[in-house]
């Protein structure tokens, strides 16, 4: 069965003090994976679509690299204004329509 | 601008009745979907439609409906048969499979 799992639930950073989110996969054949990050009350907003081991894509303080079991979402120097929930999602080649999502990590920045 | 539209952002339904969630769209995307976020859960797929008037259901469907008469609209309609109906729901549209989704800004929906 297609899963997606985040780690950590949780994770309070200082501002400045950079760490990764994780986002392990198993699915049949990758079509790509997508990363979102998501405000309280909100929907998600777009973040990054990786489609093959070894890529990565960088947008200000986020950096995502892909594996073939993982993704990892790094944060570089954080800002409060970087606190949200990420989220993560994969599309298998198998399926044309849908992405599976994981339950998100909760980032929390402390200034 | 372009983008995604859900209306009400909050809505309340009591026992018995039926409620329907507004979706529209005008970033010209073929495929819609609709899903289900719970606290600590990820999202899970209620309905998509990957072309006007036809839809199919996802992994979580009993208790749902939805209808796509136009391109831009895909109402989901929550029925007194679902049992367990509040959480936050999620409209999106794509523009082609390899695409990322874009969502809306949700609707909140609880059983009083």
């Amino acid at each position: 069965e297609d899963q997606v799992t985040q780690s950590p639930e949780a994770l309070r950073l200082q501002e400045g003090e950079s760490s990764s989110l994780n986002c392990s996969y198993t699915v049949s054949g990758l079509r790509g994976l997508f990363w979102y990050r998501q405000d309280p009350g909100k929907g998600p907003e777009f973040l990054f679509t990786l489609y093959s081991a070894g890529e990565e894509k960088e947008k200000e303080r986020l950096k995502a690299t892909l594996t073939k079991k993982e993704s990892f979402l790094h944060i570089t120097a954080p800002k409060p204004e970087d606190s949200a929930t990420y989220l993560c999602a994969v599309q298998a080649l198998d399926s044309s329509y849908k992405l599976i999502f994981g339950s998100g990590t909760r980032l929390l920045v402390r200034p | 601008d372009g983008g995604i539209t859900q209306s009400p952002k909050y809505l309340f339904r009591k026992e018995g009745q039926n409620v329907t969630l507004s979706c529209e769209q005008n970033l010209n995307h073929d495929a819609m979907y609709w899903y289900r976020q719970d606290p600590g859960q990820g999202l899970r797929l209620i309905y998509y439609s990957q072309i006007v008037n036809d839809f199919q259901k996802g992994d979580i469907a009993e208790g749902y409906s939805v209808s796509r008469e136009k391109k831009e609209s895909f109402p989901l309609t929550v029925t007194s048969a679902q049992k367990n109906p509040t959480a936050f729901y999620l409209c999106a549209s794509r523009w082609a499979p390899n695409y990322g989704y874009t969502f809306g800004s949700g609707t909140r929906l609880t059983v009083v």
